[in-house]
């Protein structure tokens, strides 16, 4: 069965510098998302993306982040200079079309764990 | 303001039991609702969807049930297994667009 996946599993980085973190969703699938899972808290929506630009961003999503297709495959989320408080999990979803009338669901990867230091 | 709730003490269960977790929201009108299911470190798994104008869905020993006026879903696990052992998400879904409303999940038990 097709499957999101992430890379690294695990990313370890001092405070300011950039990390990017790699997913490689479902291959038929169109929109691309960001989630993040601080410990113990609610996974919350980051960004989602479609036909090479982002289609809709949370709060969350400031000018520290950014989000790439560099390639017809993978699909990354850059922090340009990481904060103690960006320390979550970070979880990449696809879906095949937009969830309009409730047609589509999301599929997630397994996440990327980002300890800054 | 808006908020999903679901019960924040786990839910220990007999093995073979039902159990039914329940999801509370304010202040949003969702379009649909899902189920997801995380272990722990993990990311979470999608079971099911129910839209607004459907009122159950089964799927095997699952059953989601979805009442747009009391704002509530009830998630059902049927003749429960250890195996079903895990947190358990509440997710809205919105017209327009495209971002879930996750809750913060509530942890199942099930005790052989």
């Amino acid at each position: 069965e097709p499957e999101v996946t992430q890379t690294p599993s695990h990313q370890v980085t001092q405070m300011g510098q950039e990390v990017i973190l790699r997913c490689v969703p479902i291959s038929n699938h169109l929109y691309f998302y960001w989630y993040r899972q601080i410990l113990g808290q609610k996974v919350e929506f980051l960004v989602s993306f479609y036909n090479n630009e982002i289609s809709e961003k949370s709060e969350i999503f400031d000018d520290q982040f950014s989000v790439e297709r560099p390639d017809g495959s993978n699909f990354t989320l850059k922090i340009r200079s990481t904060k103690l408080e960006d320390s979550a999990m970070y979880f990449c979803a696809s879906s095949v079309t937009q969830l309009a009338g409730g047609q589509d669901t999301q599929y997630f990867g397994p996440g990327t764990r980002l300890t800054v230091l | 303001s808006q908020k999903i709730e679901q019960n924040s003490e786990a839910l220990n269960i007999q093995e073979g039991k039902t159990a039914t977790l329940t999801c509370n929201y304010t202040n949003y009108s969702p379009a649909y609702l899902q189920w997801y299911r995380q272990d722990p470190g993990r990311g979470p798994v999608f079971l099911l969807l129910i839209r607004e104008n459907e009122k159950e869905k089964r799927k095997e020993r699952l059953k989601v049930t979805f009442d747009t006026t009391l704002k509530q879903s009830l998630f059902h696990i049927t003749a429960s297994q250890p195996a079903d052992s895990a947190t358990y998400l509440c997710a809205l879904g919105f017209y327009g667009n495209n971002r879930l409303a996750f809750g913060k999940g509530n942890q199942v038990v099930v005790i052989p």
